[in-house]
């Protein structure tokens, strides 16, 4: 079992629906991160927030918009996304952003745009 | 560009047969090289940092090295268990703090 818990673990929504996904962690950890993968692809990195605020944002499009409520709780709100944003979902979460810290991740959200 | 760069792409192994798996990297500067092993559907899940030459990480029957240029992931008498997509990331020290991940070993272990 992961320390990080993502909801839900799949999804399915119209190109229309407006939907969020949920991460949350419990080890105090003050660095959340979003990541994006394909099948057999590597994670790619979307945003990350420190101490609740955003501080990278990797050009992701604006149909993706991200919220961090507080320290353990990670929101990635979606609306009109395409099929090819289709893929796995996945938060993670570090003591800190950067230096030696590893980064621990979540189970994913597996979600599909019909 | 920082790149990292892994190999072989896929690795099918005998149970017990014992082998390498290589992560080459070119980054303006090292703040650590973090290993992952990946379940299908799960995320990765972490399992060792290194930060400088020449240091050396064990779990069970994994190990992990580092040189300026490579790290290597050695298993030893793998079970099939082990099978998995093994992830290598690097963090630079000059660069905005981001992980940049190789594509991955999918490794097979074959009872």
């Amino acid at each position: 079992d992961t320390e990080v818990t993502q909801t839900p673990k799949h999804l399915v929504m119209g190109m229309t629906n407006k939907k969020s996904l949920k991460c949350e962690q419990h080890m105090g950890h003050r660095a959340m991160y979003w990541y994006k993968q394909k099948a057999k692809k590597p994670p790619e990195l979307m945003f990350v927030y420190s101490y609740e605020k955003l501080s990278i944002n990797e050009s992701v499009p604006s149909r993706f918009s991200p919220e961090c409520p507080n320290s353990s709780l990670l929101n990635l709100h979606l609306h009109a996304l395409q099929p090819e944003d289709s893929a796995l979902y996945l938060c993670a979460s570090s003591p800190t952003m950067g230096g030696h810290q590893p980064q621990h991740f979540g189970d994913g959200t597996r979600l599909s745009i019909l | 560009e920082d790149q990292v760069t892994q190999s072989p792409e896929a690795l099918r192994l005998q149970e017990g047969e014992s082998s390498s798996l290589n992560c080459s990297y070119t980054v303006s500067g090292l703040r650590g090289l973090f290993w992952y092993r990946q379940d299908p559907g799960k995320g990765p899940e972490f399992l060792f940092t290194l930060y400088s030459a020449g240091e050396e990480k064990e779990k069970e029957r994994l190990k992990a090295t580092l040189t300026k240029k490579e790290s290597f992931l050695h298993i030893t008498a793998p079970k099939p268990e082990d099978s998995a997509t093994y992830l290598c990331a690097v963090r630079v020290s000059f660069g905005n703090e981001k992980l940049t991940f190789g594509t991955g070993t999918r490794l097979t272990i074959i009872p």
